[in-house]
């Protein structure tokens, strides 16, 4: 089963606008990984935060985690048609090496 | 450097045949694991390999298999398919972080479809 949880399961904005997409999980875990898949192709790594770690940045991309929540979000600001795609959140499970993905955001950034 | 590289792209298989599909890590990365995606759902653990030995196995069953070899390439074997094999199957390379943190990054699939 998949422990993580995306919300919304679809979103689509204009070119220009910012994206917002939350991801929820069940159990304590190591660190939250957030990728990016285009059409069904392979993951694209976006950005680690660590347990320890409460916000991070990457170029237009700002990803909050709340281990009290069990809950992280994505933000991606000015976003682009090239932005279409599909989010995924995934967790690593404390204390072992397996990766939970959630069931993914469908962004799509109208032109 | 090279990502994760994996092989075939795409696989055409008839019910009860076995498939093999292969995965070359990022040069130092010496963990591997391997993922089922099934069309509109995230992607689901199968194995992780790190230095030739399994560390973390999915709820698949014992049909699925894999190994890693001296040069940290691994192989998924599949018996027996069954047409709810038909999926993206992902092999990413893990490493860890100066930071402490294990970082996984994917290839780009190949695609089975068992008929």
């Amino acid at each position: 089963s998949q422990q993580g949880e995306e919300d919304p399961q679809a979103l689509s904005i204009q070119e220009g606008e910012n994206a917002t997409m939350n991801c929820s999980y069940k159990t304590s875990i190591n660190n939250l990984q957030w990728y990016r898949q285009n059409s069904g192709r392979g993951l694209v790594h976006l950005i680690l935060i660590r347990s320890n770690e409460r916000e991070k940045h990457s170029g237009r991309l700002r990803v909050t985690l709340d281990t009290s929540k069990k809950s992280s979000s994505l933000l991606i600001t000015a976003s682009r048609a090239a932005d279409t795609a599909s989010y995924f959140c995934a967790t690593l499970l404390s204390g072992t090496y397996k990766y939970i993905f959630g069931t993914g955001t469908r962004l799509k950034v109208l032109a | 450097d090279a990502g994760v590289t994996q092989s075939p792209t795409h696989l055409i298989k008839t019910r009860g045949q076995h498939v093999t599909l292969r995965c070359s890590p990022i040069s130092g990365h010496k963990s591997v694991s391997w993922y089922q995606q099934v069309l509109g759902q995230g992607p689901q653990f199968i194995f992780q390999y790190y230095e030739k030995e399994e560390r973390g196995r999915g709820n698949f069953p014992d049909r699925f298999s894999a190994r890693q070899f001296p040069n940290y390439s691994s192989e998924l074997n599949v018996n027996a398919l069954l047409l709810g094999d038909s999926a993206l199957y992902l092999c990413a390379s893990s490493r860890i972080t100066s930071g402490g943190a294990h970082e996984q990054f994917f290839g780009p699939g190949t695609r089975l479809t068992v008929l």
